[in-house]
């Protein structure tokens, strides 16, 4: 079945560094690939994106290419500040599997100033 | 105003107990879902609902029942709260297709003593 599988955490980086998370799916056909976000006390938010191969999502300095070769999904922010410490879920869903989400375990990233 | 509201926020309830857990949508999707958040288990689905007369079980729903009362409305039951219940709660919305990606509520902490 589909899965979605993600780098360990915690992840802890200084402020200003370059942030990769990783993310590999297992799916078949052409999901839809997403990154959700979970802010400390909050609910998840949908963060990027993409519907097609080698598209590439992107919002508030984060960005993601479907790579269908691979099928990998990495999260990447050339920059990150404290206020992006956050729970960081891949996911994905397939309009043939009635648009379920599929979520990968989470990662946690930690910036410190 | 937020899209998806959750109530309660938080609840500490006792072994035995009947509970509902509500959520309501201002977006007008037709799609709803129940998760529930462990962890180091990510999110797991309970039930979800394609409209109000399509309701269908997720991965773990035993235990669990769900009750659409209007589009906007999806309640989340436990019939006899055990211990092994207590997590994070979380109700989404999403749209038909054609990404199905979902909008989630802040959340329900639910404790069970």
């Amino acid at each position: 079945g589909d899965s979605v599988t993600q780098m360990e955490g915690p992840v802890t980086l200084s402020e200003e560094a370059f942030l990769t998370i990783n993310c590999t799916y297992t799916a078949t056909g052409y999901p839809s690939l997403f990154w959700y976000v979970q802010y400390p006390g909050e609910g998840l938010q949908l963060l990027l994106k993409a519907t097609k191969a080698d598209d590439k999502g992107s919002n508030k300095g984060f960005e993601a290419t479907y790579r269908k070769e691979t099928t990998s999904f990495h999260l990447e922010k050339g920059s990150v500040q404290v206020s992006d410490s956050a729970v960081y879920f891949c996911a994905l869903s397939r309009a043939s599997n009635t648009g379920k989400l599929i979520f990968g375990q989470g990662t946690t990233l930690q910036v410190k100033p | 105003d937020a899209d998806v509201t959750q109530t309660p926020r938080n609840r500490i309830t006792k072994t035995g107990k009947r509970i509902m857990l509500e959520c309501s949508q201002t977006k007008g999707h037709d799609r709803m879902y129940w998760y529930r958040q462990d962890p180091g288990l990510g999110l797991r689905l309970i039930y979800y609902s394609f409209d109000v007369k399509d309701i269908n079980k997720g991965e773990i729903s035993d235990g669990y029942s769900v009750s659409r009362q209007a589009q906007a409305k999806f309640s989340l039951s436990l019939e006899s709260a055990i211990p092994n219940q207590t997590a994070l709660y979380f109700c989404a919305t999403s749209p038909t297709g054609p990404t199905y990606e979902q909008y989630f509520g802040p959340g329900t902490r639910l404790t069970v003593t």
